[in-house]
C-alpha cells in the first residue's frame, strides 16, 4: 500500500465552526506532515511530525492544532479559522525525516 | 515559450516533443532535491530525485540535472505526452524540511 489518504475531500465551515481534517497511511513511514497551499502556489510547509512528536511548527496560528494519535495517524483540528485560511490541506508522509515524501489528494476547505 | 507574471510561468510544447522545465534553488546547503508533479485537483506525485553528490540522475523518459555551482536544477521529459500536462515544482531539502520552488504548468499541444 503505497496511499496517503485524506478526509474528507472537501470542507466548507464557518468562522466559529470546529472541524478535523484526518490523515492515514499504512507504509510504515515515521514521519508525517501537514501542507498548506493556495491556488497557483507551491505548498508551504506547515508541521512535522517525526516519531509521532511534534518536530517542526512553521510558525502555524494556534487555530490550526495538529495531533498524531500514533504512526499512522495524523489529524489537524481547526477552531475560529478566518476566510483566508481558505486553501488545499495536504498530508505527507516519509521513511525518515529526510527522504521522498508521498502525498495525499489534500482536502479542499473552504472557510465562509 | 514562457510567460510569468501574476500566473503560472507556463512552459507550452508539442506532443512528441522534449520538454526543460527549469528551477533555481536558493540553500548552498541542500543536499537533496525532488522534482513533483500536480495534476489538477490532486496532490503531489513524486517524479525523481537526485542528491548532491550526483550531477545527473535518469528515470523512466526523465531526467534531472543538478548544477550545485549555480543552484540550478532541471527536468527534462523526453518525448512529451498529453498526459505530462500538469505544474512541475522542484523541492530542495538542506537537511530538516523541503521547500518547494514557485511551479511551471507544462502544457502539451496534440
Amino acid at each position: 500500500d503505497t496511499e496517503v489518504t485524506q478526509t474528507p475531500k472537501h470542507l466548507v465551515m464557518g468562522m466559529t465552526n470546529k472541524k478535523s481534517l484526518k490523515c492515514e497511511q499504512h507504509m510504515g513511514h515515521r514521519a508525517m506532515y501537514w501542507y498548506k497551499q493556495k491556488a497557483k502556489k507551491p505548498p508551504e510547509l506547515m508541521f512535522v511530525y517525526s516519531y509521532e512528536k511534534l518536530s517542526i511548527n512553521e510558525s502555524v496560528p494556534s487555530r490550526f492544532s495538529p495531533e498524531c494519535p500514533n504512526s499512522s495517524l495524523l489529524n489537524l483540528h481547526l477552531h475560529a479559522l478566518q476566510p483566508e485560511d481558505s486553501a488545499l490541506y495536504l498530508c505527507a508522509s516519509s521513511q525518515v525525516n529526510r527522504e521522498e515524501q508521498y502525498f495525499g489528494p489534500g482536502t479542499r476547505l473552504t472557510v465562509t | 515559450g514562457e510567460s510569468v507574471g501574476l500566473h503560472l510561468p507556463t512552459l507550452s510544447v508539442q506532443e512528441g516533443d522534449n520538454s526543460i522545465i527549469n528551477c533555481a534553488y536558493s540553500n548552498s546547503a541542500s543536499d537533496y532535491f525532488i522534482w513533483y508533479k500536480q495534476e489538477s485537483g490532486k496532490g503531489p506525485q513524486f517524479i525523481i530525485d537526485i542528491r548532491s553528490n550526483m550531477d545527473k540522475r535518469q528515470g523512466q523518459r526523465v531526467t534531472v540535472l543538478l548544477n550545485k555551482t549555480v543552484k540550478h536544477l532541471s527536468l527534462q521529459i523526453a518525448a512529451t505526452q498529453p498526459g505530462d500536462s500538469a505544474v512541475y515544482f522542484c523541492a530542495e531539502d538542506a537537511g530538516n524540511m523541503l521547500t518547494f520552488g514557485g511551479g511551471t504548468r507544462l502544457m502539451v499541444k496534440p
